[in-house]
């Protein structure tokens, strides 16, 4: 069974540039998560989608945004890019009421 | 607000010598602790889930139990390859987010 798939696994952007990044869940799996982890925060969370629906948020600034696919794909984008953005961006995506796998994640580098 | 520390930050251990891991948290009614290891570059492996206070899981040389108030990490005749990040989340009953600790870096010398 295939894991969860990002793309791109690197991304290395301009201040205020906007970036978009992508998420395949587990095949099965309606339910998608997106986090932000960087060394001095951790892992936090930003949102959560199921059936297309955004069930979930975070405290971030809405400059993050995101989006699933009918089929189950997701898609997050960060408008107006800040240095403090450069972070691991991790997908993570379960089965209604289990555990959640994770992706490798995206490294986005802001300059 | 849900909250979850881990301590200590980091564990340097030689190969064989047992040691535990603490996760503590404060959570609005627990839907379930999540155990995850994390290497340098990738993302995070899930290992345990635990539902209610009395409960354990084990996994090789891995175990991990649960008290109303914190979970444990046993770790019992590490290995170098055990070297990682544990992380420590707790999901609220009302909510679907993971609320993760800053995690405990193992370092396991041969």
């Amino acid at each position: 069974k295939a894991g969860v798939t990002q793309t791109p696994r690197y991304l290395i952007k301009t201040r205020g540039q906007q970036v978009t990044l992508s998420c395949s869940p587990i095949s099965g799996h309606r339910s998608v998560s997106w986090y932000q982890q960087t060394p001095g925060q951790g892992l936090q969370f930003l949102f959560e989608y199921f059936s297309e629906t955004q069930r979930n948020k975070g405290n971030f600034p809405g400059r993050f945004s995101g989006r699933q696919f009918s089929n189950s794909r997701s898609e997050m984008n960060v408008s107006t890019l800040e240095l403090g953005d450069s972070a691991l961006y991790l997908c993570a995506s379960s089965a209604e009421g289990q555990e959640a796998f994770f992706g490798q994640g995206t490294r986005l580098t802001v300059v | 607000e849900d909250q979850v520390t881990q301590s200590p930050e980091a564990l340097r251990l030689q190969e064989g010598e047992s040691s535990s891991l603490n996760c503590s948290y404060t959570v609005s009614g627990l839907r379930g602790l999540f155990w995850y290891r994390q290497d340098p570059g990738k993302g995070p492996e899930f290992l345990f889930t635990l539902y209610s206070a009395g409960e354990e899981k084990e996994k090789e040389r891995l175990k991990a139990t649960l008290t109303k108030k914190e979970s444990f990490l046993h770790i019992t005749a590490p290995k170098p390859e055990d070297s990682a990040t544990y992380l420590c989340a707790v999901q609220d009953q009302a909510g679907t987010a993971l609320i993760f600790g800053k995690g405990t870096t193992l370092s396991v010398s041969s």
